[in-house]
């Protein structure tokens, strides 16, 4: 079984800092790695995606993140936030197909609030 | 290119009653899912649709929630009867295919069982 842990609930963070958002997950076979971005009142949009190749994934908004197999996690990091930005960010695992696990089924975690100060 | 509909967008009901929610996915996309997102939890698959066939419901608590989605189109999710544990967000989400990994969410429902 996949899980996915976002070791902070909350980021409270002001306008031009940097900003990581930590997601660490839990699979013995390879996976596919997503962060989402929801924003109050609307659905999950796709940030990025990790499925092989490049470690280092560029997404929308100027947002990246690192898959570090090693170390289990799938960091989102931007270097110089917006007021814009404050929304709920998810990471999530699907199942590469590998060992039985389930193609295609996404296993979110918790979400972490982030909030751009001014 | 439209997005996902979703309808309604709030629902309010008292415990026992029963609800529908309605999902219009994205033109094309064969696969469709129904998520519950719990306040302060991440989105749970209930239910995965390919054109109008189950491809898992594993997570669906078939005592209460059932899922339909007639000539492999619009789907609704209803829960009948419904318990204060119920209220939560209804994510209907929809892709491609089965093999496409990218997912296209609706604004959500959000229900509230008093």
């Amino acid at each position: 079984a996949q899980s996915v842990t976002q070791l902070d609930s909350q980021v409270p963070v002001f306008e031009e800092a940097p900003v990581e958002l930590r997601c660490n997950y839990s699979s013995s076979v390879s996976v596919y790695l997503f962060w989402y971005v929801q924003y109050p009142n609307q659905g999950l949009q796709l940030l990025l995606k990790y499925l092989s190749g490049s470690t280092l994934v560029k997404g929308i908004n100027g947002f990246e993140a690192e898959f570090n197999k090693s170390q289990t996690s799938f960091h989102l990091r931007k270097p110089s936030v917006h007021i814009s930005d404050t929304a709920e960010y998810f990471c999530a695992v699907s199942g590469s197909g590998a060992g039985g696990t389930s193609y295609g089924k996404l296993t979110f975690g918790q979400g972490t609030i982030l909030t751009v100060h001014p | 290119e439209a997005g996902v509909a979703q309808s309604p967008r709030y629902k309010i009901i008292e415990k026992r009653q029963s609800v529908a929610f309605w999902c219009n996915p994205i033109s094309g996309h064969a696969t469709l899912y129904w998520y519950q997102q719990i306040l302060g939890q991440g989105p749970k698959l209930l239910i995965q649709f390919q054109n109008n066939g189950v491809v898992d419901d594993s997570q669906l608590p078939k005592d209460r929630f059932s899922a339909e989605r007639l000539k492999g189109v619009d789907s609704t999710l209803k829960i009948q009867p419904a318990k204060l544990e119920d209220s939560a967000v209804y994510l209907c989400a929809s892709s491609l295919g089965t093999r496409i990994l990218e997912q296209f969410f609706g604004p959500g429902t959000r229900l509230t069982v008093l």
